[in-house]
């Protein structure tokens, strides 16, 4: 049982290009997950899906977008990367209520340089 | 809205000495859950223990405990007799049910980092 998957593990990026943060979950969890985590400040909230087809901004929504097509898949588009966009990357997912605890990926650790 | 604050950036202890984490949140709503996790010098994050705002039971597990006040808004971690394994960030975490204006989100506090030295 994977759990939740995030592709790259690693990636540095220059000033402006674009990349794609994959994310995928094999628990058939309607919830996911973005999450930045930078030094000392702990995990903020960039986008969540609700189901396929519904996503919500979340903290820090500005430079990202998102979309849910399907229920296992939940990528994360950075369109013009900036050097305040480095970061980890988690991504997690949920059974669906409130109670039901995250599941996290390993992380993808991004520099934008 | 919701905020989780964890005023302790960094704790140090010495190995067998017993810690506490705090945690104090904000929310208008009456039904909302906290977390714990825990993120260990490898990266991932690992959840520790749920609590829904109707349950103001206190709760034991080895040497990890849990206090829930709703009067003070807090919830509070205590490690006793510390190990150097607990070294690690431990975050608390609000999740609240869906409203008219948002999905049912998790909002992380900043974090603690503990480090406990042998």
């Amino acid at each position: 049982n994977a759990g939740v998957t995030q592709t790259p593990k690693f990636r540095i990026l220059k000033i402006g290009q674009s990349m794609t943060l994959q994310c995928a979950q094999d628990m058939n969890h309607n919830y996911m997950y973005w999450y930045r985590q930078d030094p000392g400040m702990g995990l903020k909230l960039i986008y969540y899906s609700v189901g396929a087809g519904i996503t919500d901004k979340g903290e820090v929504p500005n430079g990202y977008n998102v979309s849910r097509s399907t229920t296992e898949d939940f990528p994360l588009r950075l369109e013009l990367a900036a050097p305040s966009q480095t970061s980890v990357y988690f991504c997690a997912s949920r059974a669906g209520r409130e109670n039901s605890p995250l599941h996290f990926g390993n992380g993808t650790r991004l520099t934008v340089t | 809205a919701q905020k989780v604050t964890q005023a302790q950036t960094e704790i140090s202890v010495v190995e067998k000495e017993d810690v506490t984490l705090d945690c104090v949140y904000e929310t208008r709503d009456t039904t909302y859950y906290l977390f714990w996790y825990k993120q260990p010098p490898s990266g991932e994050l690992v959840f520790l223990i749920r609590r829904n705002s109707f349950d103001e039971q206190n709760e034991i597990s080895g040497r990890y405990s849990w206090n829930f006040q709703k009067s003070t808004s807090s919830f509070n971690f205590t490690i006793t007799a510390s190990q150097v394994v607990d070294s690690a960030v431990y975050f608390c975490a609000l999740s609240e049910p869906p409203s008219k204006t948002s999905y049912d989100k998790v909002i992380f506090g900043p974090g603690t980092s503990l480090s406990v030295i042998p």
